[in-house]
């Protein structure tokens, strides 16, 4: 059974460094194919794809962030961090990690002083 | 970035009708292309992968097709738990991945 779930902060001030992580199960991020992406949804708007992070280590990231993001992986634990830094209001959004078919149920995250 | 083009924005509909919402590539996919139904307050699920398979455990009722940089998300015969928001999203394995803007399907 594939499970995802995020964890992170509720409430980050402007300019901090947000840190998320995706804890997951029943697959392996070193097995050939797999693949866990970030996505972002601004309350009453659409979804936005952040970054991705593939059995092999490649990283890609949203053009409009590439800057501010980092995506790693702990494979060993099941999990895999987005950072994104130097935040501002508009990050504020519900945060998911996907596997594309599985997805966690999101978490959201506040950015205000 | 590969841009995804989707429309229309809002469509309005009655149970019964064959709905139809389409996602245009700004270059090839090569049929990397998945469509999703979210409702308020979760998580976005996945209906249609690879532009036309149907996802395990999908209504019948919806499929996919594509016709180059062209893709369409049509559902044969519109239910009452379909009103939805749909979007599609371009999943092209060397490339960063886009969604479209998203399609809300209301009731007439």
């Amino acid at each position: 059974q594939v499970t995802l779930e995020e964890s992170g902060p509720a409430l980050v001030k402007p300019r901090q460094t947000l840190t998320l992580t995706c804890t997951f199960s029943g697959f392996s991020l070193t097995t050939g194919g797999m693949r866990v992406s970030w996505v972002r949804q601004p309350p009453g708007k659409a979804l936005e794809w952040l970054a991705r992070i593939d059995w092999d280590g490649d990283t890609f990231y949203s053009t409009s962030l590439k800057t501010r993001l980092t995506i790693s992986k702990d494979p060993s634990k099941n999990r895999v961090v987005l950072i994104l830094t130097n935040v501002d209001p508009m990050d504020t959004a519900t945060y998911y990690c996907t596997r594309v078919d599985f997805w966690g149920q999101g978490t959201l995250v506040t950015v205000s002083s | 970035d590969i841009q995804m083009t989707q429309s229309p924005s809002t469509l309005s509909a009655s149970v019964g009708d064959r709905v139809t919402i389409t996602c245009r590539a700004s270059q090839s996919v090569n049929d990397w292309l998945a469509w999703f139904q979210q409702k308020p307050g979760t998580a976005p699920k996945l209906l249609i992968y690879k532009a036309s398979r149907l996802q395990t455990g999908v209504p019948s009722r919806f499929s996919g097709s594509a016709s180059g940089t062209e893709f369409t998300l049509t559902i044969r015969s519109l239910q009452p738990d379909d009103f939805a928001t749909y979007y599609c999203l371009q999943y092209e394995t060397l490339s960063p991945w886009t969604f479209g803007q998203g399609t809300k399907v209301e009731a007439k």
